[in-house]
């Protein structure tokens, strides 16, 4: 398997644009994380999903982030407008639940460094 | 609510030297604790984990003990190697119904030759 594929790898956008970040989990996995890497904050849990319905997203700043699963092979990140503040690096990561919850290894794509000018 | 506090960083040390990472937790409930470790440039991956008091979670020749009475799960590592040169996370997990990591901030480890 070719693990959690994230795209773009690195983006550069301008204050005020829409940004859209994209994951593939790995086949097979049902839950589904976005995570926000800062220098300040650490790594903070944005949202996850089980099944392609999201369980938390009480981790997603303010009404202009989104996330969507529309399938089980995909999932979006969308910020809009993009303010210089979201600049970060965005994880999404994947798991499957094999037997205790207890015992789940998380999997995570190698991210997208976002910066907003 | 549950966190993790890790020691802070940056540590730097010279090949060969022992390593020791602390990490604390606090939890509503009984968790799994985890290290993960992150090479420059990459995603996190899961180094050792343990599940219940008194585990030894081990891997590529790091350990840490899971210690309920300390609320601890401290990494360690006898001899280090540049390559060891990393970001280090300490995390955990109540399983159950809502299940999420949660993270600390994560350890700059830097290894010198």
């Amino acid at each position: 398997d070719a693990g959690v594929i994230q795209s773009p790898r690195h983006e550069v956008t301008e204050m005020g644009q829409e940004v859209t970040l994209r994951c593939k989990p790995i086949s097979g996995h049902d839950y589904l994380f976005w995570y926000r890497q800062t220098m300040m904050r650490g790594l903070e849990l944005l949202i996850y999903f089980n099944n392609n319905v999201p369980i938390d997203d009480s981790g997603m700043p303010e009404d202009r982030f989104s996330a969507k699963m529309p399938n089980a092979s995909f999932s979006t990140l969308k910020i809009q407008p993009s303010e210089p503040r979201d600049s970060a690096v965005y994880f999404c990561a994947s798991s499957s639940r094999t037997g205790s919850m207890r015992n789940t290894e998380a999997f995570f794509g190698q991210g997208t460094r976002l910066t907003v000018v | 609510g549950d966190s993790v506090t890790q020691m802070e960083g940056p540590v730097t040390l010279s090949e060969e030297a022992f390593l020791t990472i602390n990490c604390t937790y606090t939890a509503t409930g009984y968790p799994s604790l985890f290290w993960y470790v992150q090479y420059p440039g990459e995603g996190l991956q899961l180094l050792l984990k343990a599940t219940k008091a008194d585990d030894k979670g081990s891997n590529k020749g790091f350990e840490a003990t899971y210690r309920k009475e300390t609320t601890s799960f401290h990494l360690e590592k006898g001899s280090v190697q540049v390559s060891d040169s990393a970001v280090y996370f300490c995390a955990l997990t109540l399983g159950g119904s809502n299940y999420k990591l949660t993270f600390g901030k994560g350890t700059l480890l830097t290894v010198n030759p």
